[in-house]
Formats: C-alpha cells, sequence, structure tokens
C-alpha cells in the first residue's frame, strides 16, 4: 500500500519567516495531494490541494509543489502569522480515492 | 456547501457499552464515507470505507466485527463501536466525498471524542 513519509515532525518559525514542509510518497499510481491543517480538537481542514498533472499550484501565502519523478511533494507558506500555527498533514490518494496522511507536522509560529 | 456533521462530539461510556457515531452530509450526496481514528498527537488513521447500500471494507488490523458501519443513505453513515474497551479510547473522524469534478476530495466532520472508562 501507499507510504507517506512527512519531515519534518516540528517546526518553530519567526512571525513573518517562510515555513515548508515536505512529503514523499511510494506509489505511482497516486494522483492527488490535498494539504490538511488541524487545530487542536478540530477536524482537518483542506488547505490547497495539487494534481499530478500540474507542478505546482498557489493561492495567497500558501503554494504546493510536485515532483511526481521523484515522489516529493511541499508545503509553502509564506509571510506566516501566529494564526497559522496549527498541525499540517500532507496526504495523497490514487484511484480508490483513499487518503494516506502524513505523520504531521507541529507547526509554531512565535510572534 | 460540502458541510459534514458528526454526531455526538464526545461521549464517556463504561467499558462493555456499545456506542453508535452518526456521520452526515448535510447539504451534498455523499457516494462515499470513511472512517479514521485519531490517537493523541498522531495522524488519521483509516479504518474502513463505505459506499452506499454495500458492505465497508475495512483496512487491515481493524476488527469489522468490533466496529460496524452502516451507510444506509447517501447522508448518514454510523460507525457503532461495540463492547468499548479502555484501549478504543480515541479521536473517531469521518469524511465524505461526491459526485462530480472534485469526487477525490474529501470533507471533514468534526469529529468524535470517545472515552470509554
Amino acid at each position: 500500500g501507499e507510504n507517506v513519509e512527512q519531515h519534518p515532525s516540528t517546526l518553530s518559525v519567526q512571525e513573518g519567516d517562510s515555513a515548508v514542509i515536505k512529503c514523499t510518497y511510494s506509489d505511482s499510481a497516486s494522483n492527488y495531494f490535498p494539504w490538511y491543517k488541524q487545530e487542536l480538537g478540530k477536524r482537518p481542514q483542506l488547505i490547497i490541494d495539487i494534481r499530478s498533472n500540474v507542478g505546482e499550484k498557489k493561492d495567497q501565502r500558501i503554494a504546493v509543489t510536485l515532483n511526481k519523478t521523484a515522489k516529493h511533494f511541499s508545503l509553502h507558506i509564506t509571510e506566516t502569522q501566529p494564526e497559522d500555527s496549527a498541525v499540517y498533514f500532507c496526504s495523497s490518494s490514487g484511484s480508490a480515492r483513499q487518503l494516506t496522511f502524513g505523520s504531521g507536522t507541529q507547526l509554531t509560529v512565535l510572534p | 456547501g460540502a458541510v459534514v456533521s458528526q454526531h455526538p462530539s464526545r461521549v464517556i461510556c463504561k467499558s462493555g457499552t456499545s456506542v453508535k457515531i452518526e456521520c452526515r452530509s448535510l447539504d451534498f450526496q455523499a457516494t462515499t464515507m470513511f472512517w479514521y481514528r485519531q490517537f493523541p498527537k498522531q495522524s488519521l488513521m483509516l479504518m474502513a470505507t463505505s459506499n452506499e447500500g454495500s458492505k465497508a471494507t475495512y483496512e487491515q488490523g481493524v476488527e469489522k466485527d468490533k466496529f460496524l458501519i452502516n451507510h444506509a443513505s447517501l447522508t448518514l453513515s454510523t460507525l457503532t463501536v461495540t463492547s468499548a474497551h479502555p484501549e478504543d479510547s480515541s479521536f473517531y473522524i469521518c469524511s465524505a466525498s461526491r459526485r462530480g469534478p472534485r469526487q477525490e476530495t474529501q470533507y471533514f466532520g468534526p469529529g468524535t471524542r470517545l472515552l470509554v472508562l
């Protein structure tokens, strides 16, 4: 089955700096890569996703890049704000539409 | 659009009792619903996938007789934890996907926190 690895497990940045979270996946058939933000005790919220037919997608301060050859995808958050502090999960899915999640990154934005 | 609700939000029960959790898609028809379990400070682990009108598909290591899933309609799926034990205490989250151009997107419910004493 699919295996998704995520790094780092914790990340602290100063407000205004950028944060980068990286993931790798194992199944070359995976074609959909969503990123979720989860605050403590809350549901995961979709923040951005990318499909395998594109290499990059941007939505305001958030961007995701995908390298299908290397099976890498990354989340980039620019101009971080304290409210960006949360746990971020990468995930992937293929034709079965089942999501496999990474282990999560606890992002802390220091004011 | 694409709102998913879950009920109850939290439940405390005694060991040996059964607990039912409901997952509803409020403004769309969910072709597929997924059930996840999340232990503290850990990731979401898929338990099972259910399609309306058919039996759920369980992930390896998840006991189908302990975690009963019913997907009776396109807007409702239920998870029943039978004979719950303290080790079943966890955060249970459902998600739903729908027909259409973004059918791979999963919309998550708010989760149910289960504590078994």
